[in-house]
């Protein structure tokens, strides 16, 4: 298996609502990534687990929380959220371990907040 | 942080032709990743340039690292419709993995 999946494909939340998107990979890489990505913008990162701990956020507001539940798992938790948050969230890993690695992206979520 | 500028944001070519995309950094590269998005897609992983000065080929496309480790470029010859898409490169910045440039959107006209 070589792919990163993420589910659901599509989201369309109210700002009062709870939501949680979820990725996974069965590649036995060990570090994961949340990126946004806005519409003809490059993604842009936003958090980092590194053997199932979280080693990197870049500043994001807390309404984003992220989990890392094992190895394979990445979920990122929606709370509040605000209509600008409206993007394409992309999961990625990598096998961890060196420096130099490719980034497998998933499909991505397209989050839609009303 | 370093910053990594690409040029240009958008490029149409005819069927074809050829196609560059140049990415420059304020700062020393320990390595570059050039990646492809297709329209509605997600990016994928194309190539990683490590040393100075490398050039690499995968079929039409040819990757170049620049001898100061601060540029890099992508060369497409005789574009198809199938190269449609944006590309982006991207490097390591201070403790963040990986920082994309901007991309180069290039559409190609049939």
């Amino acid at each position: 298996d070589t792919e990163v999946t993420q589910t659901p494909k599509h989201l369309v939340m109210g700002m009062t609502n709870k939501k949680s998107l979820k990725c996974e990979q069965h590649m036995g890489h060990r570090a994961m990534y949340w990126y946004k990505q806005k519409a003809k913008k490059p993604p842009e990162l936003m958090f980092v687990y590194s053997y199932e701990k979280l080693s990197i956020n870049e500043s994001v507001p807390s309404r984003f929380s992220p989990e890392c539940p094992n190895s394979s798992l990445l979920n990122l938790h929606l709370h509040a959220l605000q209509p600008e948050d409206s993007a394409l969230y992309l999961c990625a890993s990598r096998p961890g371990g060196g420096a130099y690695n490719e980034q497998f992206f998933g499909p991505g979520t397209r989050l839609t907040v009303l | 942080g370093q910053q990594v500028m690409q040029i240009p944001q958008y490029q149409h070519v005819q069927e074809g032709e050829d196609f560059t995309t140049y990415c420059n950094s304020s700062t020393t590269l320990s390595n570059i990743q050039w990646y492809k998005q297709r329209p509605g897609g997600h990016p994928v992983f194309l190539i990683q340039l490590v040393k100075s000065g490398e050039v690499k080929k995968q079929k039409r496309l040819t990757f170049q690292f620049g001898e100061a480790k601060k540029n890099s470029s992508l060369h497409i010859t005789a574009t198809q419709t199938t190269d449609v898409g944006t590309y982006f490169c991207a490097g390591p910045s201070g403790n963040t993995p990986l920082v994309f440039g901007k991309g180069t959107r290039l559409s190609v006209i049939a």
